[in-house]
């Protein structure tokens, strides 16, 4: 069973574009969930995604959105980007929402750098 | 308010030592589940152990154990005789209502040769 795949790997912005992020989890899984990491703050949770509506979000500004596909696929867009969104974001996905074994795997992340 | 906290930053140690990361939870959730995680280099979060809040007993798998104390809100991780390829940063996370995994700052383990 193929894993949770994230594209692209790497990226380089500059201060003021937007970008997309992709995620395709593991198939079957529905839910989608979206972090951030930075050294500085850590593993920050951004949003949630279950059967194409956002069901969770984090303390983020609303320049991180997203979205889900009916093939469970997510895209997490930032737009005007600053110097402080350089990070790896990381993609997990899982079957359901949180059942007592429903276990979260995560993708290898894209690493975000803003110039 | 949900929350994770792992004191130790970095941590080294000589190979075959055995050394303990700790985590301590804070929730206000009667059912929650806590995690480790492994992040090597390459950057994928790797599971290593699930424990939900009704099960106290201690873990043990190969090399890794795990220590789980609702009295003291702590779930500590310890590695027996340490190998190099255990060198990571290892996160603890804390899931309670929801899908949302709080994480901890992590440990970074260096294991020198």
């Amino acid at each position: 069973k193929a894993g949770v795949t994230q594209t692209p790997r790497y990226l380089i912005k500059t201060r003021g574009q937007q970008v997309t992020l992709s995620c395709s989890p593991i198939s079957g899984h529905r839910s989608v969930s979206w972090y951030q990491q930075t050294p500085g703050q850590g593993l920050q949770f951004l949003f949630e995604y279950f059967s194409e509506t956002q069901r969770n979000k984090g303390n983020f500004p609303g320049r991180f959105s997203g979205r889900q596909f009916s093939n469970s696929r997510s895209e997490m867009n930032v737009s005007t980007l600053e110097l402080g969104d350089s990070a790896l974001y990381l993609c997990a996905s899982s079957f359901s929402r949180g059942g007592a074994w429903d276990e979260q795997f995560f993708g290898p992340g894209t690493r975000l750098t803003v110039l | 308010a949900q929350k994770v906290t792992q004191a130790q930053t970095e941590i080294s140690v000589v190979e075959k030592e055995d050394v303990t990361l700790d985590c301590v939870y804070e929730t206000r959730d009667t059912t929650y589940y806590l995690f480790w995680y492994k992040q090597p280099p390459s950057g994928e979060l790797v599971f290593l152990i699930r424990r939900n809040s009704f099960d106290e007993q201690n873990e043990i798998s190969g090399r890794y154990s795990w220590n789980f104390q609702k009295s003291t809100s702590s779930f500590n991780f310890t590695i027996t005789a340490s190998q190099v390829v255990d060198s990571a940063v290892y996160f603890c996370a804390l899931r309670g209502t929801g899908n949302q995994f709080y994480f901890g700052t992590g440990t970074s383990l260096t294991v020198i040769p």
